[in-house]
C-alpha cells in the first residue's frame, strides 16, 4: 500500500508570493491533517479536513488555508509569504477523524522563503 | 488548552543502558497520549499509544494521570534506537478531531 505522498518535496519562494502544497493520502483514508515543523516552534497543527470539510484549525493567520477534494487529496495554500513561513510542512492521513485512528505522515514539503 | 512538555532536548546513553524519555502534559479532560519516532531520513511514525498498552521495539510507556506524565522507557537501549522522539496528545474527537499536540522532541543518541 502506497504511503502518504507530498508534492513538491522542496520549494523556494520569495516574500510576498503565494504557494500551494499538495498531499495525497493513503488510499481509502478520508482525514487529512497538516502540520508546520520549525526548529523554534516544533510541530504545530495547521488544520484538518474530513469529507471535504475543515474540521479543526490551529492558531495560524488567515494567510494559511486549505481544501480537500472528493478523492480526499488535500492542498494547502499560503498567501503573501513571510520569511517566518520557512518550514517543513507535513501532511498526515487517517482512515477517519478522531484519535482512535492512526495517523500516517508524509515525507513533508520543505519551503524556503527568501 | 492542551500542552505537552519534553524537558530534555538531547539524551545520550550507552548501548545496553536503560533509557527514559520524559513527557508531561496538561489537558482538562481525558487525553490520549502517543509517542512518535523519526529515524534519520525517515518520516514521522507512530511508536506506541497508551490505550493499546503494547510494547513496541522493547519500549513501554505508562500514563500517570496523577503526575500527568507519559514517560517512554526501555530497559536496554540499542544503537538503532537513536532517533528523534516526540510525545503527542489528542483530545476528544468532538472538540479536537484528529488534532495532535506535540512536545518539542527529544533527540536520543545511543552510543556503542
Amino acid at each position: 500500500k502506497a504511503g502518504v505522498t507530498q508534492t513538491p518535496r522542496y520549494l523556494i519562494k520569495t516574500r510576498g508570493q503565494q504557494v500551494t502544497l499538495s498531499c495525497s493520502p493513503i488510499s481509502g483514508h478520508r482525514s487529512v491533517s497538516w502540520y508546520q515543523q520549525t526548529p523554534g516552534q516544533g510541530l504545530q497543527f495547521l488544520f484538518e479536513y474530513f469529507s471535504e470539510t475543515q474540521r479543526n484549525k490551529g492558531n495560524f493567520p488567515g494567510r494559511f488555508s486549505g481544501r480537500q477534494f472528493s478523492n480526499s487529496r488535500s492542498e494547502m495554500n499560503v498567501s503573501t509569504l513571510e520569511l517566518g513561513d520557512s518550514a517543513l510542512y507535513l501532511c498526515a492521513s487517517s482512515l477517519y477523524e478522531g484519535r482512535d485512528y492512526e495517523q500516517y505522515f508524509g515525507p513533508g514539503t520543505r519551503l524556503t522563503v527568501t | 488548552a492542551q500542552r505537552v512538555t519534553q524537558p530534555e532536548k538531547l539524551l545520550s546513553v550507552f548501548k545496553g543502558a536503560p533509557v527514559e524519555l520524559k513527557c508531561n502534559y496538561s489537558y482538562s479532560g481525558s487525553p490520549e497520549l502517543f509517542w512518535y519516532v523519526q529515524y534519520s531520513r525517515q518520516r514521522l511514525q507512530l511508536l506506541l499509544r497508551h490505550i493499546s498498552r503494547e510494547s513496541i521495539k522493547g519500549f513501554t510507556a505508562d500514563l500517570n494521570k496523577g503526575e500527568t506524565s507519559f514517560h517512554l522507557k526501555k530497559p536496554f537501549a540499542q544503537e538503532e534506537d537513536s532517533a528523534m522522539y516526540y510525545c503527542a496528545l489528542s483530545g476528544r474527537r468532538e472538540t479536537s478531531g484528529s488534532r495532535l499536540t506535540f512536545g518539542e522532541g527529544t533527540q536520543l543518541t545511543v552510543n556503542p
